[in-house]
């Protein structure tokens, strides 16, 4: 079965700043995909970022880039210009390419952006 | 405004009752999904339903039970059975659906959930 690993519960950074979120992630498939998703406090999960795993260019959404390094499993997400709305907890996902409509999600990482 | 409508938002269940939550969407999407989510323990699939009338279990699915009578709505009922429910529940949905996973992207939008509470 599929596993997401955040290691980092929590994590905090300056207003302005850049900070990396760090996701790893077990797998034998070969096709897959893969999310960031945030949870503002008290408010809706939404989608930041995606990435096919047969993409060799890592995905960017505005202020949010991924680095995706297939060989050793890794997916982070790194947000640059950190700004106060971006606190929130960020959970790593895994989608399979093959079959099903289920995503694997990772425990979370608590980002908190300091002003 | 498109989006999906969960309630209640809070709800407090003595041991031994059922209790059923709402989730209601007007996205016009085929999929739909409920999920749990406990303090440093991620999300949680429970059930999720590819199309109307039918629904699969997830990972966690042992005393709880859906219905998909309408492409709008996807109640859960957690049943006395369910050893541990305080915990915060999200209900998603998707496109896809008998359409497969073409239409599925891996984009899940979600409503802003439920906490139960067991007294």
């Amino acid at each position: 079965a599929q596993t997401v690993t955040q290691s980092q519960p929590e994590m905090s950074v300056q207003e302005a700043e850049t900070v990396t979120l760090s996701c790893t992630y077990d797998t034998s498939e070969n096709n897959y995909y893969l999310f960031w998703y945030k949870q503002p406090p008290s408010r809706q999960m939404i989608l930041v970022i995606r990435q096919e795993a047969y993409k060799q260019q890592n995905a960017t959404e505005n202020r949010f880039s991924v680095n995706f390094q297939k060989a050793a499993k890794s997916f982070s997400l790194k947000i640059s210009d950190s700004q106060l709305g971006d606190t929130a907890m960020y959970f790593c996902a895994y989608k399979s390419g093959g079959s099903n409509y289920k995503l694997t999600f990772g425990k979370g990482t608590l980002l908190t952006v300091n002003p | 405004d498109g989006g999906i409508t969960q309630s209640p938002k809070y709800l407090f269940r003595k041991e031994g009752q059922n209790v059923t939550l709402s989730c209601e969407q007007n996205l016009n999407h085929d999929a739909m999904y409920w999920y749990r989510q406990d303090p440093g323990q991620g999300l949680r699939l429970i059930y999720y339903s590819q199309i109307v009338n039918d629904f699969q279990k997830g990972d966690i699915a042992e005393g709880y039970s859906v219905s998909r009578e309408k492409k709008e709505s996807f109640p859960l009922t957690v049943t006395s059975a369910q050893k541990n429910p305080t915990a915060f529940y999200l209900c998603a949905s998707s496109r896809g659906g008998t359409s497969g996973l073409a239409g599925f992207t891996g984009e899940l939008f979600f409503g802003e959930g439920s906490r139960l509470t067991v007294l």
